[in-house]
C-alpha cells in the first residue's frame, strides 16, 4: 500500500534553514507528482508547491517561491523540501501528499512534520 | 487565486441529525474535493470531484454542487463524524483550500 513517511519534528532558530524529507513506498515513485502543504496551528491548509519526481520539474504557489526548495532522490524514492530564512510565521506542520487519482486531488498524505521556529 | 469560503465555520449537531456544509468559490470551478481531518491526524480524502466518495467513506455522506457553490451533506450524523472538513479546488493554480467547517457533536 502507498505510504509517505516523513521525517521527525524540528526545532530551529530564526534565520536558519531546515530540510524535510518524505519517503515514498508502495508505488513507483516517478508515477505521481509530490505536493507539499502547510498547516499552521489551528489554521487551514496552504499548498506550497509540487515536484515531478521523474524530471525534477517544480511549480510553486507564488507565496512560497522564495521560501521553499523542492528536490527528489529517485534512488531512495524520497522527496525533500528545504525552507530557508525561517521566521515564526514558518512554525507549522508540513505535509507531503501525492495524487494517484488523476483528478488533481491529494489522496495520499504523510503523517506531517512539525517545524517550530524559536530562539 | 480562487478563494474558497466555507460555512458555517462551526457546525453543532446531534447524532442522527441531517447536516449540510457549504463551500463557495470566488470563481467558477469544474469540481470540488473534500477532506476530513481529525485533531493530530493528516487530512484524508473524503469526496472526489464533487460527489464521489473516497474508499471507506460511509454512504451517509454525499456531495453536490457546480460552478461556485458546493456542499457536503451527512444524512444522519454519527459520533465518528466529528472532524473538520475542508474543500479544495484545482481548476486554476494555485490549488486552494477552504478554511474548514468544524463539525461538533452535541
Amino acid at each position: 500500500q502507498v505510504q509517505l513517511q516523513q521525517s521527525g519534528a524540528e526545532l530551529v532558530k530564526p534565520g536558519a534553514s531546515v530540510k524535510l524529507s518524505c519517503k515514498a513506498s508502495g508505488y513507483t515513485f516517478t508515477s505521481y507528482y509530490m505536493y507539499w502543504v502547510k498547516q499552521r496551528p489551528g489554521q487551514g491548509l496552504e499548498w506550497i508547491g509540487e515536484i515531478n519526481p521523474s524530471n525534477g520539474g517544480t511549480n510553486f504557489n507564488e507565496k512560497f517561491k522564495s521560501k521553499a526548495t523542492l528536490t527528489v532522490d529517485k534512488s531512495s524514492s524520497t522527496a525533500y523540501m528545504q525552507l530557508s530564512s525561517l521566521t515564526s510565521e514558518d512554525s507549522a506542520v508540513f505535509y507531503c501528499a501525492s495524487d494517484s487519482s488523476g483528478l488533481y486531488a491529494m489522496d495520499y498524505w504523510g503523517q506531517g512534520t512539525s517545524v517550530t521556529v524559536s530562539s | 487565486q480562487i478563494v474558497l469560503s466555507q460555512s458555517p465555520a462551526i457546525l453543532s449537531a446531534s447524532p442522527g441529525e441531517k447536516v449540510t456544509m457549504t463551500c463557495r468559490a470566488s470563481s467558477s470551478v469544474s469540481y470540488m474535493h473534500w477532506y476530513q481531518q481529525k485533531p493530530g491526524s493528516s487530512p484524508k480524502p473524503w469526496i472526489y470531484a464533487t460527489s464521489n466518495l473516497a474508499s471507506g467513506v460511509p454512504a451517509r455522506f454525499s456531495g453536490s454542487g457546480s460552478g461556485t457553490s458546493y456542499s457536503l451533506t451527512i444524512s444522519r450524523v454519527e459520533a465518528e463524524d466529528a472532524a473538520t472538513y475542508y474543500c479544495q479546488q484545482w481548476s486554476s493554480n494555485p490549488p486552494t483550500f477552504g478554511a474548514g467547517t468544524k463539525l461538533e457533536l452535541k
